[in-house]
């Protein structure tokens, strides 16, 4: 079992609409989750960072954690042709240490 | 966000000779950054921790005699390959945290061509 998992899509969603990612991991233990994209040819950006159960907004961006179901999600409301990109998942291993999951990649049709 | 910058952007080399890939952290200190390699399609492998003042610590299977890293000051690090090889071909991404929060900021990369 990966550590990190996430469905590498192609997920294809139409202008307007809700995109949404999702992530599981493995360590019961884990404490800190982030998203990135990245584009192609380009390095990681990060999107959002979340650290409690529930729910974290930030602009059209929705991170969501479940940690008893090992369990974090992406949502992107209203997505854009210039959303389609590769979106990773990250899972902090301790002292600093990332561990990503394999990303899905994101197309908006316009 | 911080700011992390890379460099060179792309580098081209030949099989059996060396290249070093400077990470610079611009507004923060950052007493740790990490090392990540990205072949085509893959998602990000962590290759090495680098710590301000002391010794690198590599990931499993990645050779430490091979990447060499060095972080003299809390805003450089630098990664070496020797004697680089076509295989070493790939996209070497540095990141660093400023120490605030778990959130790492990524370099640009380096694209890394061995012929």
């Amino acid at each position: 079992q990966k550590e990190v998992e996430q469905n590498s899509g192609p997920l294809s969603v139409p202008e307007g609409a809700i995109a949404s990612l999702n992530c599981t991991y493995s360590d019961r233990g884990s404490q800190s989750f982030f998203w990135y994209r990245q584009y192609s040819g380009k390095s990681p950006e990060l999107i959002m960072s979340i650290y409690s159960n529930g729910d974290k907004e930030d602009g059209r961006f929705t991170a969501q954690l479940n940690k008893a179901s090992q369990y974090v999600s992406l949502l992107i409301r209203d997505s854009q042709p210039s959303d389609s990109a590769t979106y990773l998942c990250a899972v902090n291993k301790g002292r600093g240490k990332l561990i990503f999951g394999q990303g899905t990649e994101l197309s908006v049709k316009p | 966000g911080a700011v992390v910058s890379q460099h060179p952007s792309w580098v081209i080399c030949k099989s059996g000779t060396s290249v070093k890939i400077e990470c610079r952290s611009l507004d923060f200190q950052a007493t740790t950054m990490f090392w990540y390699r990205q072949f085509p399609k893959q998602s990000l492998m962590l290759m090495a921790t680098s710590n301000e003042g002391s010794k690198a610590t590599y990931e499993q299977g990645v050779e430490k005699d091979k990447f060499l890293i060095n972080h003299a000051s809390l805003t450089l690090s630098t990664l070496t390959v020797t004697s680089a090889h076509p295989e070493d071909s790939s996209f070497y991404i540095c990141s660093a945290g400023s120490g605030r929060s778990y959130e790492q900021y990524f370099g640009p990369g380096t694209r890394l061509t061995v012929t």
